[in-house]
């Protein structure tokens, strides 16, 4: 089955700065990769996804890149504010698989002000 | 979109004893998935639900400990049998939003089983 791994588990950054999370599947087949959100004691909620077929998606102060050939992807979050701090998954799935959505372990994400 | 609503929110346990958690969303879907999140971990599938069939189970998780029931299309519920507590945890059900099998996937907002 597949597998992906996040990192770092933890990021501690200053207020206004870039915070990066890493993460790396195994199964090539996977063509969809999204990230969720979760705040304390809240429920997991997209941020944002990407499908196989491009290499970058953005959405104001979050991007997201992945690169088929090495099997990895990353959230990218700029200007990071205060509000930003969470867990943040990311996920993998393909649709031959039921689209059943693997998870990485999380990255909490604290935002000094 | 999807809105899901669990029951319990919460709940303290007695070692030994069984629970079931229900979880209602509010349209028809075909597959219901059930999470289960450990304290300050992530999120680990334990079965994928689907109405008029068996529940199909993720490895290390079986139908004795976790038997799933799934009457209709927008209802289903997971009992946690027999528990220790190695079993607190943040129960999860989530359902796809795109006719309920593709697209983002949305999650109710838990039921937090704590046992002693």
């Amino acid at each position: 089955g597949e597998n992906v791994e996040q990192h770092p588990s933890t990021l501690s950054v200053q207020e206004g700065d870039s915070a990066v999370i890493k993460c790396t599947y195994s199964d090539s087949a996977s063509n969809y990769f999204p990230w969720y959100k979760q705040e304390l004691g809240k429920r997991p909620q997209l941020i944002i996804d990407i499908r196989s077929n491009v290499g970058e998606k953005k959405d104001q102060r979050i991007a997201v890149t992945l690169n088929k050939t090495a099997k990895h992807f990353s959230l990218h979050i700029t200007e990071t504010q205060p509000e930003d701090s969470a867990v943040y998954f990311c996920a993998a799935s393909w649709y031959a698989a039921g689209n059943k959505l693997t998870f990485g372990g999380g990255t909490r994400v604290l935002v000094k002000p | 979109s999807a809105v899901i609503s669990q029951k319990p929110s919460r709940d303290i346990c007695q070692r030994g004893t069984s629970l079931t958690i229900q979880c209602q969303v509010d349209s028809q879907v075909t597959m219901m998935f059930w999470y289960r999140q450990q304290p300050g971990q992530s999120l680990t599938l334990i079965a994928t639900a689907n109405q008029g069939s068996e529940a199909t189970y993720e490895s290390g998780f079986v139908i004795d400990k976790f038997p799933i029931s799934r009457p209709n299309l927008t209802f289903s519920t997971l009992t946690v049998s027999n528990m220790s507590p190695e079993d607190s945890s943040i129960y999860l059900c989530s359902v796809f939003g795109a006719a309920g099998v593709t697209g983002e996937l949305f999650f109710g907002e838990g039921s937090r089983l704590t046992v002693l």
